[in-house]
């Protein structure tokens, strides 16, 4: 069975400041790793996933995370927060060969301060 | 395109009452899915699709029925609602691979009295 932990159901940085939402899985064999950010009553929308290759992974609006397998971790990160980042953002986990959707972690509401 | 849609937006059921959520996708997805969103608790499968005329079970199924009607559409049926079924249901689609991005609806909000 796999699982996602968000450290952080909600964090507040100041807008121009590093943006670190911790994500973390359980998986028993190698996962695909997706983020995906949920502005106020809207749908989710994909930022960046890791299936294979590169570790470090570029996504939309600035955002990269990095899948550290000796960790089991897959954190996003944003130099430079801007008040538009306010959001929820969800980590999520599937596994290899499986279609059966995704597992999502309980999300991080991320706040910028002005 | 219009992506994937669903209908309605809102809407407010007494105990007891029976209704059907319509999802529908313009993106030619082969999978599609139904979740449902819980503060605090992320977004948990209800039920999904692989192909159409499949249907199986995810995390959370208790409560609903599902139908895949065609390749676009993918309903969920409430039977007999319940309080503990208030939540913001998404519905989402992916060509259906494991790697694949899921491509997900506004949502509709519902409320169980």
């Amino acid at each position: 069975a796999q699982s996602v932990t968000q450290l952080g159901s909600h964090v507040s940085v100041s807008e121009g400041a590093l943006v670190l939402l911790r994500c973390n899985y359980s998986s028993s064999v190698p996962p695909y790793l997706f983020w995906y950010v949920q502005y106020p009553n809207q749908g989710l929308q994909l930022l960046l996933k890791y299936t294979t290759g590169a570790t470090l992974v570029k996504g939309i609006n600035g955002f990269e995370a990095e899948f550290k397998k000796s960790e089991t971790s897959f954190h996003l990160t944003k130099p430079s927060a801007h008040m538009s980042d306010a959001a929820e953002y969800f980590c999520a986990v599937s596994e290899q060969g499986g279609a059966d959707g995704l597992t999502f972690g309980k999300g991080t509401h991320l706040i910028i301060q002005p | 395109n219009a992506g994937v849609t669903q209908t309605p937006k809102f809407q407010v059921l007494k105990t007891g009452q029976s209704m059907t959520l319509q999802c529908a996708q313009d993106m030619n997805h082969n999978s599609m899915y139904w979740y449902r969103q819980d503060p605090g608790m992320g977004l948990r499968l209800i039920y999904y699709s692989a192909s159409e005329g499949t249907t199986d079970k995810g995390e959370v199924p208790n409560g609903y029925n599902v139908s895949r009607l065609n390749k676009r559409e993918f309903s969920l049926r409430l039977e007999s609602a319940a309080p503990s079924q208030t939540s913001v249901y998404f519905c989402a689609g992916s060509s259906g691979g494991s790697t694949d991005t899921q491509y997900f609806g506004p949502g509709t909000r519902l409320t169980v009295l």
